[in-house]
């Protein structure tokens, strides 16, 4: 079965530090993988995703992540981080069907 | 703007009392979700629709159910809300393994 983990639900930066929030998946397939971010009161929005190809996928507000598959690993990073980064960041992997498997979610701080 | 549009945001009704959330887009996209997502929890998948074909989760109460008339339109229908049914609900769309869009939500306080 396929599963993610999200290690630290919590994560807590200053401004202009950099951003790392960690995402590990079980799959036993190549996975299809995602990164959404959640402002309070709002839906999800697609940061970016990893399908084949590349493995250092960018995607939007500066964030890039990087397929490991040796690390069952796809970790979200951003150099440097706006206050208006402060959200909700989940990871999700898709495995040969129509649905997502997401983590439990990360809550990222910006600090002044 | 293509677009996942959830009506009303905010929704409060009576313990018990009926209640109906829609969802429509203008992606085209043949697949439609419902998720419910609970303070500071992931969402959790309802039920999703390939096209008409409808396909319940395991753990999606009875109380809920789901109707997609066309394409573009679809609804989540919770017969008799109970205080644990206040949430978010989460309309989403993709076309078929790809990317799912999401749309910005409805909250839903049962009084």
């Amino acid at each position: 079965a396929q599963s993610v983990t999200q290690l630290g639900s919590h994560v807590s930066v200053s401004e202009g530090a950099l951003v790392l929030l960690r995402c590990n998946y079980s799959s036993s397939v190549p996975p299809y993988l995602f990164w959404y971010v959640q402002y309070p009161n709002q839906g999800l929005q697609l940061l970016l995703k990893y399908t084949t190809g590349a493995t250092l996928v960018k995607g939007i507000n500066g964030f890039e992540a990087e397929f490991k598959k040796s690390e069952t690993s796809f970790h979200l990073t951003k150099p440097s981080a706006h206050m208006s980064d402060a959200a909700e960041y989940f990871c999700a992997v898709s495995v040969d069907t129509d649905k997502l498997i997401f983590g439990t979610g990360t809550r990222l701080q910006v600090f002044p | 703007d293509a677009m996942v549009i959830q009506n009303p945001r905010y929704q409060v009704t009576q313990f018990g009392k009926p209640v109906t959330l829609s969802c429509s887009q203008t992606l085209n996209h043949n697949v439609m979700y419902w998720y419910q997502q609970k303070s500071s929890q992931a969402p959790k998948l309802l039920f999703h629709y390939y096209d008409k074909d409808f396909n319940n989760e395991a753990d999606t109460p009875d109380n809920f159910q789901s109707r997609r008339p066309n394409t573009s339109f679809c609804f989540l229908d919770i017969r008799s809300p109970g205080l644990g049914d206040a949430a978010m609900y989460l309309c989403a769309t993709s076309g078929s393994r790809e990317t799912q869009y999401f749309g910005p939500g409805t909250r839903l306080l049962v009084l």
